[in-house]
């Protein structure tokens, strides 16, 4: 079965710090993976997904991930953090087994600091 | 362009009352639909999916049913709902080809009192 997991509950970056995001993937085949993001009360927001080609995929807000298919990593980065960016971010795997459906992570609550 | 328009936006409905939440998608025709709850402002839970009219996925037994009655809108219901229903709903769309993502609606806090 396809799953992603979010090891961090919450990270925490000083405004201007390089931020990380950590997501790990099992999946049977080749994965397709997406990062999300969400303000609060909102609905959830695409940033960028891994289908093929590039490990490292640039999205939305600055924002980028890097896949490692050793690793079965695709961590979330971005170069220098905003207070912006605060928000919960969402890992998400699609399930290539028939079943078209997105299974998420539980999460990552980021918290940038002034 | 596509849309997704969800609503209401926030609900309050006594224990035992009956719901009704409609998503509907704009610009695209035969979408993947999805309903998600999401508790304690965390993780999604997928409570059904549809990869067609009258096609409807059930994830998780629950108080609450989902239908598709036309390509473009689904429906999430509850003939009595339970204070446990609480939490924000999110509807979602994607198109049926894997490498696609996902788009979601703004989302329904229901508080069941």
């Amino acid at each position: 079965a396809q799953s992603v997991a979010q090891p961090e509950d919450q990270v925490n970056v000083a405004e201007g710090n390089p931020l990380t995001v950590k997501c790990t993937y099992s999946v049977s085949g080749n994965p397709y993976l997406f990062w999300y993001v969400q303000y609060p009360n909102r609905g959830l927001q695409f940033l960028l997904k891994y289908i093929t080609g590039d490990n490292l995929v640039k999205g939305s807000y600055g924002f980028e991930a890097e896949f490692n298919k050793s690793q079965t990593s695709f961590h979330l980065k971005k170069p220098s953090a905003l207070v912006s960016d605060s928000a919960l971010y969402f890992c998400a795997v699609r399930d290539i087994q028939g079943t078209y459906k997105y299974i998420f992570g539980t999460g990552t609550r980021l918290k940038v600091l002034a | 362009s596509q849309t997704i328009h969800q609503w209401p936006a926030t609900l309050v409905q006594p224990v035992g009352s009956p719901l009704s939440l409609e998503c509907t998608v704009e610009g695209t025709s035969n979408p993947n639909l999805y309903w998600y709850r999401q508790a304690a402002g965390r993780g999604l839970q997928l409570l059904f999916y549809s990869v067609g009219i009258g096609q409807i996925s059930s994830e998780v037994p629950q108080n609450l049913s989902a239908s598709r009655p036309q390509d473009r809108q689904f429906i999430l219901s509850s003939k009595k709902l339970l204070l446990s229903d609480s939490g924000f709903y999110l509807c979602a769309w994607s198109r049926q080809s894997y490498g696609t993502e996902a788009f979601f609606g703004q989302g329904t806090r229901l508080t069941v009192v």
